[in-house]
Order: C-alpha cells, then structure tokens, then sequence
C-alpha cells in the first residue's frame, strides 16, 4: 500500500531557531508533494506545493526564505521553518501523490508538531 | 456544513445514530475528497466521489455529490464510538495534489 512516513512526529524549539521535517513516501511516486499547517483550531493553509522537477510555488504568506523546501526525487521530500517564532506554531503536514496514477488521492504523513517556546 | 469562513462545526451523537455532514465548494472540482482526523493524526482519505458518480458507498459511509449546487456531503449509518474524530472535505480544483480544506466537523459518538 501507499504510506508517507513524516518525521519528527513533535519537536520543541526555542525561539529564533530552526527545525526541519521530512517526509518518506512508500509505494508510490510522489509527483507532487504539498505542504500544510494546520492551526490548533484545525483549520489548513497550504504553505507550497513541489511538483519533481518544477518550481515550487508558495501561496501567499508563505516564502521561500521562511519555509524552504527541498523535493529531490519521487519518495522524499523536505521542508525547514527557519527563525521559528510563537506564530509558527502548528501541525505541520505533507500531502504527497502522483498525478499520473489512477487515482487522485493524497497521502498525508502524521504530521510534525511544532512547538516553539 | 462547513467551507470558507465557517468555523468548526462540532456534532455530538449517540452509538447507534446516524449522522450526515455536509460540505459545499465553491470552486469547480471533479472529484470531492472526505477525510477523517484522529487526534494527532495526519488526516486519512475515507472516501472519495467523482463528478461523475452522484452517490458512492464504503461500508457504513455514504457520500454523496451534487455538481451543480457544488456540494457534497458524508453520512455515517450506525455511528460507533470509534467514528468519533474530525471530518473534513477537501477539493482539488487544479487536480495537483494542492487540496482545499473546509473547516472540518469534530464528530463525537457517545456510547
């Protein structure tokens, strides 16, 4: 079966640091891989998308600079939150699948829950 | 219901009952994903119905989709009280992987 395996599952950072988080995808390629936060009130903004060999595209609000993200061939693919501040609190999760197979279903890993004190 | 500035809903059942969330999208999609999040969980497709098929069964879920008033919805026949988590739809209006979330439903099933 498809599986994407997100780590680390939690993280406590201080403030003004950075951490970074992967994600795996087994038993399929993911094509294209997008990244979420999810707001303790649960509700998703999508921070980029990474499609293997395209430019990635960050929505609004969301920068290179702050979340880079690295998506290097079809299982892995890498996200880092520099200078986290209390604002980037969250769940932050990866999204993968491949438009080329038959079905359109996204993988979700577990998510990588970042805390910031 | 749940999209757009709506906040999350939350629905409290008893083991036994059925239950029907809804969703409505207000981009054109072609296919309308369902999926459920346990706590601290990443969220899990469910069920996922195509513009061309109005109804779609998976076990004791049901969905179904109307295209032209662009909604959906899920209903859960017997709920059991491991049904309870939140349930969210999600559309991906330009078929790449970048899905639009509504607000999600917290669904709880008191036995």
């Amino acid at each position: 079966g498809a599986l994407v395996y997100q780590y680390p599952r939690r993280t406590i950072c201080k403030s003004g640091t950075s951490m970074r988080m992967e994600c795996q995808a087994v038993g399929f390629q993911a094509t294209s891989v997008a990244w979420y936060r999810q707001s303790p009130q649960k509700t998703f903004e999508l921070i980029a998308l990474s499609t293997v060999n395209s430019a990635i595209k960050y929505e609004q609000n969301f920068t290179q600079e702050k979340f880079p993200i690295s998506h290097p061939n079809l299982s892995f693919s890498s996200m880092t939150v520099l200078n986290a501040y209390l604002e980037d609190r969250g769940l932050y999760l990866c999204g993968a699948r491949d438009p080329g197979g038959a079905d359109t279903e996204v993988f979700f890993g577990k998510g990588t829950r970042l805390t910031v004190v | 219901s749940q999209w757009g500035e709506e906040n999350l809903q939350a629905l409290s059942i008893q083991e036994g009952e059925d239950v029907t969330m809804n969703c409505s999208y207000k981009t054109y999609t072609t296919v309308v994903h369902w999926y459920r999040q346990d706590s601290g969980r990443g969220p899990a497709l469910i069920i996922l119905i195509r513009s061309n098929e109005r109804e779609k069964r998976s076990g004791r879920l049901r969905a179904t989709l109307d295209t032209s008033s662009q909604s959906s919805s899920l209903s859960i026949t017997a709920a059991q009280c491991e049904d309870t988590a939140v349930y969210f739809c999600a559309t991906d209006a330009t078929n790449t992987g970048k899905l639009t979330f509504g607000d999600g439903t917290v669904l709880t099933v008191k036995p």
